[in-house]
């Protein structure tokens, strides 16, 4: 059974940084790429940040290209994302995902979600 | 303002057949398959439809969906009040900033 599970968020202050992590479990981890979907509260999803399976392609939404940079450890079946300069409409529930495909793209779904991480930008 | 629009809000009542539209562009739903996720209250999204009318295993075929030009639609029959939940539909963007885009989620009520 595919098992995601979020750690890392938390309260930090505006202009800090603060590190997300995804490990994941049931599947071969290298063989997919990995998205993060945020969700500020009361609101929609929104998108944040593709991978593809190697690592080699990485996308961003434009609120956040420039402070945050996504990663993978595929030995430790591990996902990234790395947030800088936050800001308070930064503050959100970031969610971990896996497509069924190698690449984002054309046919990217989001199969498998983990449980979510609260990530709170405060003074 | 999301790239693809989806109505804020619908409802009807149990038993009864729903549909969520979801409008966006040529250079999103009109290139690209589109998928459907269902966020019951507190939970984690789940995907519900993959391109743009698959069903993952383990979801009832009451769920179904559609796709035609630049919009894509999603249906549900005989409703049941554990379908109250928000409806997102998303897919891929092709244009200059490509990446992955979702509608602004529809609020199913089961009257």
């Amino acid at each position: 059974e595919v098992h995601l599970v979020e750690s890392g968020g938390g309260l930090v202050e505006p202009g800090g940084s603060l590190r997300l992590s995804c490990a994941a479990s049931g599947f071969t981890f290298s063989s997919y790429s990995l998205i993060w979907v945020r969700q500020a509260p009361g609101q929609g999803l929104e998108w944040v940040s593709s991978i593809s399976s190697s690592g080699g392609y990485k996308y961003y939404a434009e609120s956040v290209r420039g402070r945050f940079t996504i990663s993978r450890d595929n030995a430790q079946n591990s996902l990234y994302l790395q947030m800088s300069s936050l800001r308070s409409d930064d503050t959100a529930v970031y969610y971990c995902a896996r497509d069924e495909t190698a690449n984002p793209g054309f046919g990217s779904s989001w199969h498998n979600w983990g449980q979510g991480t609260l990530v709170t930008v405060s003074s | 303002q999301s790239v693809l629009t989806q109505p804020p809000s619908v409802s009807a009542a149990p038993g009864q057949k729903v549909t969520i539209s979801c409008s966006g562009s040529s250079s999103n739903i009109g290139s690209n398959y589109v998928s459907w996720y269902q966020q019951l209250p507190g939970t984690a999204p789940k995907l519900l439809i993959y391109d743009n009318d698959k069903r993952p295993s383990g979801i009832p075929d009451r769920f179904s969906a559609s796709k035609s030009g630049t919009s894509a639609a999603l249906g549900i029959t005989g409703l049941q009040t554990g379908d109250e939940a928000d409806y997102y539909c998303g897919t891929w963007d092709s244009g200059l900033s490509a990446g992955q885009v979702f509608g602004g989620g529809t609020k199913l009520t089961v009257l």
